[in-house]
């Protein structure tokens, strides 16, 4: 069974802290990784895509992944409150084109 | 606006009944997903759907069953073989088959009385 680990959290961080989400994934084959933003009663929506091993910028978020360690994270520099969500990691199943295998999701708490 | 329309956003059943979830989008993707999301856990896919009048079973469709007869509109049948129903359905598309980036409709809140 393919899994995508998370810790559910809550992780709560200070307004301006570096808020470090953290995922891992038991499929060594796996190619394509996601991060999803959801607010509370609301859909999800992508916020990042990697596919290759490193560092992906997109603003205030980072991306960062290691296949050799089946690690993947997102860092959220100069957290607000607006970034309190559930942060949901996703992995793309191998050969089966757009299929997701999603982790429970972690809750982010950004205090003032 | 291009977007993924869900209806209705809230719905009770009583149990025995089954129940028609709609989703239709005017994006042009060709892939459309049915997830299934219960409080504290992250989204189980139900059905996929990569071209028209085609789609796949997911890891949890015992008790759904879906359609794909036009490219804008993917519905999805909670049966009363469903034990456990009341949950939040999202549906997403995406652009093309190959890729996990996907779009939400805003959801369906199904409650069984």
């Amino acid at each position: 069974q393919k899994e995508v680990e998370q810790n559910s959290g809550p992780l709560s961080v200070p307004e301006g802290a570096i808020a470090s989400l953290n995922c891992t994934y038991s499929d060594r084959g796996s190619q394509s990784f996601f991060w999803y933003r959801q607010y509370s009663g609301k859909s999800p929506e992508l916020i990042m895509f990697i596919y290759s091993n490193g560092d992906k910028e997109d603003g205030r978020f980072t991306a960062q992944l290691n296949k050799a360690s089946q690690y993947v994270s997102l860092l959220i520099r100069d957290s607000q409150p607006s970034d309190s969500a559930t942060y949901l990691c996703a992995v793309g199943v191998r050969n089966q084109g757009g299929k997701l295998i999603f982790g429970q999701g972690t809750e982010l708490s950004v205090k003032p | 606006d291009g977007g993924i329309t869900q209806s209705p956003k809230y719905l009770f059943r009583k149990e025995g009944q089954n129940v028609t979830l709609s989703c239709e989008q005017n994006l042009n993707h060709d892939a459309m997903y049915w997830y299934r999301q219960d409080p504290g856990q992250g989204l189980r896919l139900i059905y996929y759907s990569q071209i028209v009048n085609d789609f796949q079973k997911g890891d949890i469709a015992e008790g759904y069953s879906v359609s794909r007869e036009k490219k804008e509109s993917f519905p999805l049948t909670v049966t009363s073989a469903q034990k456990n129903p009341t949950a939040f359905y999202l549906c997403a598309s995406s652009r093309t088959r190959n890729t996990g980036e996907l779009f939400f409709g805003e959801g369906s809140r199904l409650t069984v009385l």
